[in-house]
């Protein structure tokens, strides 16, 4: 059964801070797909990477990264110099591939709360 | 391009009625996927069609169905609703046809409440 787990409920940083959203997934499958969205306040989900289970390099966009390692099957994200706009719940999701693509399965989400 | 949109956006329904949610897909997509967002259960995948197909089902009673057109516009349908089915029903398309998995763009999604 594929599982994802965001271990941590709630974060608060002050501005400027980096913070680290943990994710942790189980899965038998040997090709499958990881992605983080973000869900503002306003409620839409939005996308913000995806990565394939071949592909362990890490990814810099702007202030986010992300740190994949399947050794520890762990797909972390980081947020450097933390801004009140990053204020949202986070969500960790894993698919499988072949027919299994358009389901994806989610952690229960981090909700980050970025002070000024 | 115009994004996923989901109507109606808001809807009060009593117990035991039934309701129907839709959603256009992004211009190209031919995969929507529903998602059940509730506080207590988190996300949860209900359904997805591809090429007006039902590909995968998660696990949710028979009240939950749905259906894709040829035009890949996707409706759900709740029937005999309970208070439990009170939740945010996320729609979203992508581009995932067979061997890959895309990213899929969320709609703004239907707040269902039951009385």
């Amino acid at each position: 059964a594929q599982k994802v787990t965001q271990a941590q409920t709630e974060i608060s940083v002050v501005e400027k801070e980096d913070v680290t959203l943990d994710c942790v997934y189980e899965t038998r499958d040997t090709t499958y797909y990881l992605f983080w969205y973000k869900q503002p306040p306003s409620g839409e989900l939005v996308f913000l990477i995806r990565r394939n289970s071949f592909d362990e390099q890490n990814e810099i966009s702007g202030r986010y990264s992300w740190n994949f390692q399947k050794s520890t099957s762990s797909f972390n994200f980081t947020i450097t110099a933390s801004q009140v706009v990053d204020s949202a719940v986070y969500f960790c999701a894993l698919s499988g591939t072949y027919n299994q693509g358009g389901k994806l399965i989610f952690g229960q989400g981090t909700e980050l709360s970025v002070k000024p | 391009k115009a994004g996923v949109t989901q109507t109606p956006r808001y809807l009060i329904k009593t117990r035991g009625q039934q309701v129907t949610l839709s959603c256009s897909p992004i211009s190209g997509h031919r995969s929507v996927s529903w998602y059940q967002q509730t506080p207590g259960q988190g996300l949860q995948f209900l359904f997805e069609y591809f090429s007006e197909t039902q590909r995968n089902k998660g696990n949710f009673p028979g009240r939950f169905s749905g259906r894709q057109f040829s035009n890949s516009r996707s409706e759900m349908n709740v029937s005999t609703l309970e208070l439990g089915d009170s939740a945010l029903y996320l729609c979203a398309s992508s581009l995932a046809g067979t061997g890959s998995s895309y990213e899929q763009y969320f709609g703004p999604g239907t707040r269902l409440t039951v009385t």
